[in-house]
């Protein structure tokens, strides 16, 4: 099956710094990637869409320029947290969706744990 | 707009039945379900396109009415690992083919 690969599972870092999350999609092509933020006892909140090769779109009240998203290849993207403050601490996930469309599944990344001191 | 899910939380004995349903404002494409274990990634259960849709998966199983732009998920003999989060997500046109979640239900299964 579709197979999304999401590291690093855990990371801390200071205040000020930036972290890069990375999703790889291992056996298909991830035409389309969603990026999610998950609060303790909340449910997943989109943060952007990205398409492969194309800018990022984001959800209303999500700094672009705070969180970049790249998707410059049909097997990778990734969210880079700029500055980070420790409100940014947060379970991130990816989510990958292929050719297939919204017909099909879509193939979450095991997510990343972000600590920030 | 975000899908209606219903009950919030459930605690059941092993061996019960739970049914979860999910609901929604708009006219539905699909609707995805995925159950979340805490501190991990959620895990796709299924997908329902076509109103009056029904799969199984192994002891869980789910129906689309799509008239009635609603879903629901069964549980039947219930077992320990079926504890989680429980996510409905719907797609329809008019949110861009985007998958919009639930907020979840809790399900606690009790040995």
């Amino acid at each position: 099956g579709a197979v999304v690969s999401q590291h690093p599972s855990r990371v801390i870092c200071k205040s000020g710094t930036s972290v890069k999350i990375e999703c790889r999609s291992l056996d298909f092509q991830a035409t389309t990637m969603f990026w999610y933020r998950q609060f303790p006892k909340q449910s997943l909140m989109l943060m952007a869409t990205s398409n492969e090769g194309s800018k990022a779109t984001y959800e209303q009240g999500v700094e672009k320029d705070k969180f970049l998203i790249n998707h410059a290849s049909l097997t990778l993207s990734t969210l880079t947290v700029t500055s980070a403050h420790p409100e940014d601490s947060s379970f991130y996930i990816c989510s990958a969706r292929g050719a297939w469309g919204p017909r099909g599944g879509y193939t979450f990344g095991s997510g990343t744990r972000l600590t920030v001191v | 707009q975000q899908p209606v899910q219903s009950p919030q939380a459930v605690i059941l004995r092993e061996g019960e039945d739970a049914v979860i349903n999910c609901s929604s404002s708009k006219a539905l494409y699909s609707v995805h379900w995925y159950r979340q274990k805490h501190g991990e990634a959620p895990v796709f259960l299924m997908i329902l396109l076509k109103g009056g849709e029904q799969k199984g998966h192994e002891k869980i199983s789910a129906s689309f009415n799509e008239k009635k732009q609603q879903s629901s998920l069964y549980l039947t003999a219930s077992q320990l690992s079926y504890s989680g989060t429980y996510f409905c997500g719907t797609v329809s046109g008019e949110s861009n083919y985007q998958l919009i979640w639930g907020a979840g239900t809790k399900l606690i299964i009790k040995p």
